[in-house]
C-alpha cells in the first residue's frame, strides 16, 4: 500500500510570507502528526490531528497552525515566516490508538530567506 | 517537562565493531519506540518495546527496555555500512497522542 505523502518535497519562501505543507496519510490511518526537524534541535512536535480533531499542541508559536480533513489528509500552515523555521517537516501517520509505530514520510524541506 | 536523554550524540565505528546507543527517561514509560534515519531520509519505525525487561532481536539488531521502564538501549553487533544513520528513541508524553524523542546517536562508519 502507498506511503505517507508529503508535498511539496523542496520549498524556498521569503521571510514574511506563508507556506501551506500537505500530507497524505496510509490508507486507513486516522492519526497524523506533525514534526519539524532540525540540525540543532533534533525532532520537534507541532501537533496530531485525529478525525479532525488536534488532540495535542507542541510548544510553537501561533503561526504554527493545521488541520486535518474528512479523508485524514493533513495540512499545516506556517505565517508570518521566519529565518528561523528553515527546517524539515515530517509527516507520520498511525492507526488511530497508541500504541503503534508512526510511519512517516519523505518530508518538506522548508527554506526561508 | 518530561525528557528523554539519549548518548552519545555520535558513534564512530570501524565497519565490524558493534555499536551501543541509550535511552533515559525522567519518568516511566508505558512504552519505547526505536527509529532509524539514513542520511537525507526521513525516520523509519525499528520496534517497540511494551514490557519491563523486554529484549527483542532484529538480526544483527538487540533492543532492550529496562525493568523499571525508565532505560532502554539497542546494540548493533557487527556494524556494517547499511547501519549508517541517525538512531532515535521515543517515548509517550503526559498525552499519549505525542511521542517525546531522544536527540538521536549517529552511527558513523570510520573509512
Amino acid at each position: 500500500k502507498a506511503g505517507v505523502t508529503q508535498t511539496p518535497r523542496y520549498l524556498i519562501k521569503t521571510r514574511g510570507q506563508q507556506v501551506t505543507l500537505s500530507c497524505s496519510p496510509i490508507s486507513g490511518h486516522r492519526s497524523v502528526s506533525w514534526y519539524q526537524q532540525t540540525p540543532g534541535q533534533g525532532l520537534q512536535f507541532l501537533f496530531e490531528y485525529f478525525s479532525e480533531t488536534q488532540r495535542n499542541k507542541g510548544n510553537f508559536p501561533g503561526r504554527f497552525s493545521g488541520r486535518q480533513f474528512s479523508n485524514s489528509r493533513s495540512e499545516m500552515n506556517v505565517s508570518t515566516l521566519e529565518l528561523g523555521d528553515s527546517a524539515l517537516y515530517l509527516c507520520a501517520s498511525r492507526p488511530g490508538h497508541p500504541g503503534y509505530g508512526y510511519t512517516f514520510g519523505s518530508g518538506t524541506r522548508l527554506t526561508v530567506v | 517537562g518530561q525528557q528523554v536523554m539519549q548518548i552519545p550524540q555520535y558513534q564512530h565505528v570501524q565497519e565490524g565493531e558493534d555499536f551501543t546507543t541509550y535511552c533515559n527517561s525522567s519518568t516511566t514509560l508505558s512504552n519505547i519506540q526505536w527509529y532509524k534515519q539514513r542520511p537525507g531520509g526521513h525516520p523509519v519505525f525499528l520496534i517497540q518495546l511494551v514490557k519491563s525487561g523486554e529484549v527483542k532481536k532484529q538480526k544483527r539488531l538487540t533492543f532492550q527496555f529496562g525493568e523499571a521502564k525508565k532505560n532502554s538501549s539497542l546494540h548493533i553487533t557487527a556494524t556494517q555500512t547499511t547501519d549508517v544513520g541517525t538512531y532515535f528513541c521515543a517515548g509517550p508524553g503526559d498525552s499519549n497522542y505525542q511521542l517525546i524523542w531522544g536527540a538521536g546517536t549517529k552511527l558513523i562508519i570510520k573509512p
